[in-house]
């Protein structure tokens, strides 16, 4: 069974950098596009970006000059970078796998989400 | 930013049928293809229809999606009290290079 899980920061203040990776077991890394949602609290759902196993990635036109996502291969990992991170970037954060094709919100298995507040 | 629009609120009595729907653009609904998520309180999204009328595994056949031009579609019959949830459609924008998510519709099985 393929299982995504997440660790990193839960508490960042204004202007840090948010790190977080996912790391993924039971099934192929490669082969799949591995993405980052996040979910503001009581609000919905938001795409980050993409990555595919030889590491292209795609961002979300809002967020691309702060956000960076990429693999580590060898170690079944991919993580998620989002610089200058300010309060309005609080939120459960997700990773989840998506299909092989580019672009397509085919989302089956998903991280257990991890909570960050940006807080002074 | 999300321009896939549902409405924030559907409700239903048990063994009702209910519809969301969620509405697009030429961009985003119009060319591509629509899914549907479930957010249980607390928990991961979970997919339920992919490819506008697709259920994914293990799904039981009341959840059915549906895709006219620029709109979509999420009917559940034979409502049950454990259907109340978050429901999200997604899509991807061409004109926009990201995926999109619906602002989410609350149901409620009164």
């Amino acid at each position: 069974q393929v299982q995504l899980q997440q660790r990193g920061a839960g508490l960042l203040k204004p202007s840090e950098t948010l790190s977080l990776t996912c790391a993924v077991s039971g099934g192929s890394f490669s082969g799949y596009y591995w993405t980052w949602i996040r979910q503001p609290p009581g609000k919905g759902l938001e795409w980050l970006g993409e990555i595919n196993h030889s590491g292209g990635t795609t961002y979300s036109p809002s967020l691309k000059s702060r956000v960076t996502i990429s693999l580590e291969t060898p170690k079944n990992r991919f993580s998620l970078r989002l610089t200058s991170i300010t309060a309005a970037d609080t939120a459960v954060y997700y990773c989840a796998r998506g299909s092989g094709v580019a672009a397509v919100p085919f989302y089956t298995y998903w991280g257990q989400g991890s909570l960050v507040i940006v807080s002074s | 930013q999300s321009v896939l629009t549902q409405p924030p609120s559907a409700s239903g009595t048990p063994r009702q049928r209910v519809t969301i729907s969620c509405s697009g653009s030429s961009s985003n609904i119009g060319r591509n293809f629509v899914y549907w998520y479930q957010q249980l309180p607390g928990t991961a999204p979970k997919l339920l229809i992919y490819r506008n009328n697709q259920r994914s595994s293990g799904v039981p056949d009341r959840f059915s999606g549906s895709k006219s031009g620029t709109s979509a579609s999420l009917a559940i019959s034979g409502l049950r009290s454990e259907d109340e949830a978050d429901y999200y459609c997604a899509s991807w924008d061409d004109s926009l290079s990201a995926v999109l998510f619906g602002e989410g519709t609350k149901l409620t099985v009164l």
